[in-house]
């Protein structure tokens, strides 16, 4: 049983290119959502899903796409990398309807120039 | 406009002492409160509180919600080096799904000297 867990640990990107941070759990949870988190501004969520094939958004979703085929897998896409988009992203899944299950992956620093 | 605010923002103790963690919040449609710890990586779950007054304790950690007056606190007892951390309150508010979204508050820089 691995949790949460997320690739890559630390990217580095330069404006304008794109990439997929890759979320997957293991504890058959209904809710997944991604966070990112800035320094002195704590975790801000940026999108969510209920279940396969239902996503959301959250508080800060510009620039960012996700996708649900599977229970277990919930990628984030950045579009087109900006330095704003420098932080720590976190993804984090839960059973459906209860935070005390809320679990989180360790973490993927990005870093764009 | 939901926020949720932590104070204070950091905190310099020495092993043996209690502290008090503060969080006050203003949300719609409250649901819940949720208290986290992170240490370097991400952040592990500690209390989760829906009812006032009803106090929820693990170890030497210890929280309770007042929500006529919309706050919580954490006490932490005999504080130890292990204790040094980011204390996130999380505001659980509902926005018509099953399960609410969560609104964090900065946290609270918990540093333990020996």
């Amino acid at each position: 049983n691995a949790g949460v867990t997320q690739t890559p640990k630390f990217q580095v990107l330069k404006t304008g290119q794109s990439m997929t941070l890759q979320c997957a759990q293991d504890m058959n949870h209904e809710y997944m959502s991604w966070y990112r988190q800035d320094p002195g501004m704590g975790l801000r969520l940026i999108h969510y899903s209920v279940g396969a094939g239902i996503t959301d958004q959250g508080e800060v979703p510009n620039g960012y796409n996700v996708s649900r085929s599977t229970t277990e897998d919930f990628p984030l896409r950045l579009l087109s990398a900006a330095p704003s988009q420098t932080s720590v992203y976190f993804c984090a899944s839960s059973r459906f309807g209860g935070y005390e299950t809320q679990y989180f992956g360790p973490g993927t620093r990005l870093l764009v120039l | 406009e939901d926020k949720v605010v932590q104070s204070p923002l950091s905190l310099v103790v020495h092993e043996g002492d209690t502290v008090t963690l503060n969080c006050s919040y203003e949300v719609t449609n409250f649901r819940s409160l949720l208290w986290y710890k992170q240490e370097k990586k991400a952040p592990t779950f500690l209390f989760m509180l829906t009812s006032s007054g009803i106090e929820k304790k693990s170890g030497r950690l210890s929280s309770i919600l007042d929500k006529k007056e919309l706050f919580s606190i954490l006490n932490i007892t005999a504080t130890q080096t292990g204790d040094s951390a980011v204390y996130l309150c999380a505001v659980e508010f509902d926005y018509g799904g099953s399960q609410g979204n969560l609104i964090f508050g900065k946290g609270t820089k918990l540093s333990v000297k020996p």
